[in-house]
């Protein structure tokens, strides 16, 4: 019964090779997030969807985008991979509803490496 | 911008207590949340805080302080399973939307 589900667990990609991560989860919630994390480090946010509306931190290279077709589904494109791309990559979930959530669901991640 | 500070590392003695403080700065704080993670693994929730004083669940509590902008995680009777890394994490609102930042993690050693 996993709740926020990431595809693959693990995923090996070129240098330069356009790669996509995929996210799917079964709560309904309205907001997902993609979190990259490299080793010893905390979570760094990348962007966020509430609804359909894309929220892009300022510092998120122009080389990652996001897609979210639908409630359910969310994607990660990283259109360029450079070897300091490879990470963790953490989708997550919340509920906003007039107010903030107060918890938000991690899928287990992708880790990315790049050859 | 956001900062949150929490030490590196703790290490404590299995039965033991430990505390795990977190200080921040941000616009738009909504609530203060910790997050455990252990290596190769997603971060799970622990607790939230949005208003001051303590909450607690089970062996583990948390605090709030938004006067000081000061947290704490504490852990009791500490377990070997207890050892992961331990986020501090704020939600701030902004832009009609809300965003999850964690701080660098206090990874937590529990030794016999």
């Amino acid at each position: 019964d996993a709740m926020v589900i990431q595809n693959p667990r693990y995923q090996v990609t070129q240098f330069g090779k356009p790669v996509t991560l995929s996210c799917s989860q079964t709560l309904n919630h309205n907001v997902m997030y993609w979190y990259q994390q490299k080793s010893s480090q905390a979570p760094k946010l990348l962007f966020h969807y509430y609804d359909k509306d894309f929220n892009n931190e300022a510092d998120t290279p122009d080389n990652f985008q996001s897609r979210r077709p639908n409630t359910s589904f969310c994607f990660l494109d990283i259109r360029s991979p450079g070897l300091g791309d490879a990470a963790m990559y953490l989708c997550a979930t919340s509920r906003i509803q007039g107010r903030g959530d107060t918890e938000a669901f991690f899928g287990q991640g992708t880790r990315l490496t790049v050859v | 911008g956001q900062s949150l500070e929490q030490p590196s590392e703790v290490t404590a003695v299995e039965g033991a207590i430990v505390q795990i403080n977190c200080t921040y700065q941000t616009s738009g704080f909504y609530g203060l949340s910790w997050y455990q993670q252990h290596d190769g693994g997603a971060p799970t929730f622990l607790s939230y805080n949005a208003l001051d004083g303590l909450e607690e669940t089970g062996r583990f509590s948390s605090f709030l302080s938004r006067s000081d902008s000061y947290g704490y995680l504490l852990l009791q009777e500490l377990q070997m399973k207890d050892s992961a890394s331990y986020f501090c994490a704020v939600w701030n609102s902004g832009a009609g939307s809300y965003q999850l930042t964690f701080g660098k993690g206090t990874k937590l050693s529990v030794i016999p």
